[in-house]
């Protein structure tokens, strides 16, 4: 059973770079079925999904982040990272790291998703 | 930005069916699967329907969805208190080359 869990700090200041990890553990990260992903969820609003890798190390992020992130593959620790530079208050949110499953050309389900962990962008 | 329009909210009594839209375009949900998630209060959401109409081991066959066209669609039967959750609609979108979702809808079982 495939787990995901982040990690990373909780307060970024304005103007910094936000740095997450998450760690895989119950499969490889190195598996050709799978984007790795990046969503995002301000308080008490919805989900926004910020961006993918695959196991090739080929990314694609949402067009409104796109100049600011950058999603990173660490096969030999098995984890995944996000890096949000230039953050504003508008960054602060719940961070989910979460497994999108493709397969024959077409992308379907996220599952799963790791707990979440929440940042909050404050001097 | 959302891209798949659900309504904000919903309601019913126990015992109820009740049922929550979602809707698209050609990029997404005309061309691709639709899932569902189920999220509480200061958890991370969860798989609820996959493949439009497929539900994941362990999820009641009370939750079912459907598709059609460029509009999905989410239907609890037997409503129960434990179903008050925020409920989520998502599609790959091949304009975006990424997962689009809806805003939520927050179902309150009354």
């Amino acid at each position: 059973q495939v787990q995901l869990q982040e990690s990373g700090p909780g307060l970024v200041k304005p103007s910094e770079t936000l740095s997450l990890s998450c760690t895989v553990s119950g499969g490889p990260v190195s598996s050709d079925r799978y984007y790795w992903s990046w969503i995002r969820q301000p308080p008490r609003k919805g989900l926004e999904w910020i961006g993918y890798i695959y196991y090739t190390g080929s990314t694609n992020y949402s067009p409104s982040l796109k100049s600011r992130v950058t999603i990173s593959l660490d096969t030999s620790k098995n984890q995944f990272s996000l890096k949000v530079t230039s953050v504003t208050a508008a960054d602060t949110a719940v961070y989910y790291c979460a497994r999108g499953y493709c397969s024959g050309g077409s992308c379907y389900d996220i599952d799963p998703w790791g707990q979440g962990t929440l940042v909050t962008v404050s001097s | 930005q959302s891209v798949l329009t659900q309504p904000p909210s919903a309601s019913g009594t126990p015992g109820q069916r009740v049922t929550i839209s979602c809707s698209g375009s050609t990029s997404n949900i005309g061309y691709n699967s639709v899932s569902w998630y189920q999220q509480f209060p200061g958890t991370a959401p969860k798989l609820l329907i996959y493949s439009n109409n497929q539900r994941p081991s362990g999820v009641p066959d009370r939750f079912s969805g459907s598709k059609s066209g460029t509009s999905a669609s989410l239907a609890i039967s037997g409503l129960q208190s434990e179903d008050e959750a925020d409920y989520y609609c998502a599609a790959w979108d091949d304009s975006l080359n990424g997962w689009v979702f809806g805003r939520g809808t927050k179902l309150t079982v009354l």
